[in-house]
Parts: C-alpha cells; structure tokens; sequence
C-alpha cells in the first residue's frame, strides 16, 4: 500500500484481556517503530525493528508488552493481561532506515480498556 | 537522547507567517534537526528536517542557528488546516535513529 496501514483503528478490550495490533509498514522500509500516546500526551517510544538486528524493545513499559516482525515487514504489537494505564493510540511508523530519512506514521490503534 | 525545548502553545493570524522555535543546546554534531506536527486525531507527519543548513520544502522552511543549538520552523503562510501540535525532534545514529517526541507546540490559527 502506499502508506502504513494499522489494524484495528479502534479497539475496547476488557481489563485481563490479552490484545493484538497490527501495523503493515510500507514495502521496503525497513525500520519500523511503535510509539503509543495517551491523552492530550506526548508520543512515547515502545520498540524499534531495523532490518534483521535484534530489535530495541528498550521503551517497553512491562513485560505484558511484546512485538514481533515477521519477515521484515508486518509487525504485531501483543499487550497481555491488559490494564487500564494501557488505553492509548498506538502509532506505528515505518522508515527506509538512517537518520537521512523520516518516519511515515499510520493513523493509529486507539485502545480503550474497560 | 538530547531533548529539545519549545514553546507550549502559539497563536496565528490566517495568512500571516508563523516562526515556531526550538531549543537544542546538547546537540552533538551528528544529530539531525527534524519537525514533524500532528493535526487531531491523525499520526504525525513529517515536516522538514536538515544538519547544518537552511532547508526549504513544499511545507515549510527549516532556519537553523551557526551553532545549531537552536531552530526556528517557519510557515510562510499560516491557514486553517496547519493547526497542529509541532514537535521539534534530533536523532542521532547513537541511538538507532529514534525519535523522541516531546510535548511539541500547539498551534492555534485564527481566521
């Protein structure tokens, strides 16, 4: 596609429930990133995956939160046991990798557990 | 990861050009100056970004200080639809290229 796709766009999830959001980068970049922002917040860096390195997971809050990049292109974003300091957009972005180039976002997962 | 200081918020008049600064006096000499905004509701978007010099772009222009520890974003034209939190941002090879959002500027255009 010609941008980064994510899915859901919009997801309420039950407190202990385990959630998965999906980002589809753009074909090619090779770095991809996740970020979440809560309410009238900054973005806050979850996960970094370049190319086939071990990815930077240096910004993940909990150990409920995992990532995972199959192939080098899509990537999940797993919250186990959710709890409610969870709800929050999460951004995905995607990247041809180096400083040189920016990021190109998806519009989001907002997530909203109850 | 070196920060970056901006204003809160800035109001502008429609059609009337708008210099939004930055702050980045811990900049090491391999870090890149980017701006990206976020308008409601939507993930950010890339505005400009450059090293030392000047930048022009379709969107906007990149000023940046001698001795970098300071950028200004300028709008040339402010309209209705650049209504949008700035978010000024350095990255660094050091650091895998991360981008660390801060809180940005909240600019308000007023028709």
């Amino acid at each position: 596609g010609a941008g980064v796709s994510q899915s859901p766009s919009n997801k309420v999830t039950e407190k202990g429930k385990d959630v998965e959001l999906r980002c589809d980068p753009i074909s090619g970049h090779t770095a991809l990133y996740w970020y979440r922002q809560s309410l009238g917040q900054g973005l806050e860096f979850l996960i970094y995956f370049q190319g086939n390195s071990a990815p930077d997971k240096s910004g993940l809050p909990s150990d409920r939160f995992s990532a995972e990049r199959t192939g080098g292109s899509v990537s999940t974003l797993t919250i186990q046991r959710t709890q409610q300091e969870d709800s929050a957009v999460y951004l995905c972005a995607s990247s041809i990798g180096g400083e040189l180039y920016g990021y190109t976002f998806g519009s989001g997962t907002r997530l909203t557990v109850v | 990861d070196a920060k970056t200081t901006q204003p809160n918020s800035m109001e502008s008049n429609e059609e009337e050009p708008v210099h939004l600064p930055c702050n980045h006096s811990t900049i090491s000499g391999t870090d890149y100056i980017h701006w990206y905004r976020q308008l409601p509701s939507q993930g950010p978007e890339y505005v400009i970004h450059g090293l030392t010099s000047n930048v022009n772009n379709r969107m906007a222009s990149l000023a940046i200080a001698e001795d970098r520890k300071s950028s200004t974003l300028i709008l040339h034209r402010a309209t209705l639809r650049d209504a949008a939190v700035y978010y000024c941002i350095l990255t660094s090879p050091n650091t895998g290229n991360q981008f660390y959002f801060g809180t940005g500027t909240s600019l308000t255009v007023i028709p």
